[in-house]
C-alpha cells in the first residue's frame, strides 16, 4: 500500500495563476483533509472532508476551493494564486472511528512569485 | 488560532539523554495525539493519549496529560541520532454528539537535535 499520496511534490506559480494539488489514499479512509505548514509553524486546517461527498471549511479556507471526487481522492485548487499561499501542503486521511490518528501525505511545496 | 502551545521551542540533548517536551492547551479535547515530522517530510503519529487516560508508553516513549492543567507531556527516553525532528502535540476536539470528524489542531512544535 502506497497510504497517502500527493502531487506535484513541487510547484511555482506566478501571482493570480491556478492550480490543482492532488492527493490519494489507498487505505479505504473515510476522512481527508487539507492542511498547510508555514516557516517554523505547525500545521492549519484548510479543509476537510469527513465522507465522500462532503466537505467542509476548517481554519484558513479562504483563496481555496476542495473537491471529494471519490473516496480515495481528495483535490485542494487555487483559484487565483497569491505570494501569501507559499506553503507546504499536506494531505491526510483518517479511518473511521472516533481518535484514530492521521496519516499524512508526503507534501507538496508551492511557491507563489 | 493554534490550540497548543510547545515548550520548548528548540531542544539540543546529546545521544543517550531523555528528551522532554511539553504541550500546552486550551479548550475541552477528546484525545491528543503526537506526531513526528522529520525535515522535509510530512508528519508520522507516534502516540494518542485519551481525555481519560493519565499516561501511555510506547517504545521508548511515555505520554502524560493532565486535563486538570489542560497540558502534556512527551518524553523520549535514552535519545538517538535518528530521534532528531520537530515533534508537534495535536488536539482532537470533543464535537456536538461525537461528530468532531477527527479534526485536529496542531501546535507550532518543538525541534529537536540529538547530538552523536
Amino acid at each position: 500500500n502506497a497510504g497517502v499520496t500527493q502531487t506535484p511534490k513541487f510547484q511555482v506559480l506566478k501571482t493570480g495563476q491556478s492550480m490543482t494539488l492532488q492527493c490519494a489514499q489507498d487505505m479505504n479512509h473515510n476522512s481527508m483533509y487539507w492542511y498547510r505548514q508555514d516557516p517554523g509553524m505547525g500545521l492549519r486546517l484548510i479543509y476537510y472532508s469527513a465522507s465522500e461527498g462532503t466537505t467542509d471549511k476548517g481554519e484558513v479556507p479562504n483563496g481555496y476551493n476542495v473537491s471529494r471526487l471519490n473516496k480515495r481522492e481528495f483535490s485542494l485548487r487555487l483559484e487565483s494564486a497569491a505570494p501569501s499561499q507559499t506553503s507546504v501542503y499536506f494531505c491526510a486521511s483518517r479511518g473511521t472511528g472516533r481518535g484514530e490518528t492521521q496519516y499524512f501525505g508526503p507534501g507538496t511545496r508551492l511557491l507563489v512569485l | 488560532s493554534q490550540q497548543g502551545e510547545e515548550d520548548p521551542q528548540a531542544l539540543s540533548i546529546q545521544e543517550g539523554e531523555n528528551a522532554t517536551m511539553n504541550c500546552s492547551y486550551k479548550t475541552s479535547i477528546n484525545n491528543l495525539q503526537w506526531y513526528r515530522q522529520n525535515s522535509g517530510r510530512g508528519l508520522v503519529h507516534l502516540i494518542l493519549i485519551r481525555s481519560n487516560e493519565r499516561e501511555k508508553h510506547s517504545g521508548r516513549l511515555r505520554v502524560t496529560l493532565d486535563t486538570s492543567k489542560k497540558s502534556s507531556s512527551l518524553l523520549i527516553t535514552a535519545s538517538r541520532a535518528a530521534d532528531t525532528a520537530s515533534y508537534f502535540c495535536a488536539t482532537g476536539p470533543i464535537g456536538a454528539g461525537g461528530t468532531s470528524y477527527g479534526k485536529l489542531t496542531f501546535g507550532q512544535g518543538t525541534i529537536l537535535t540529538v547530538h552523536p
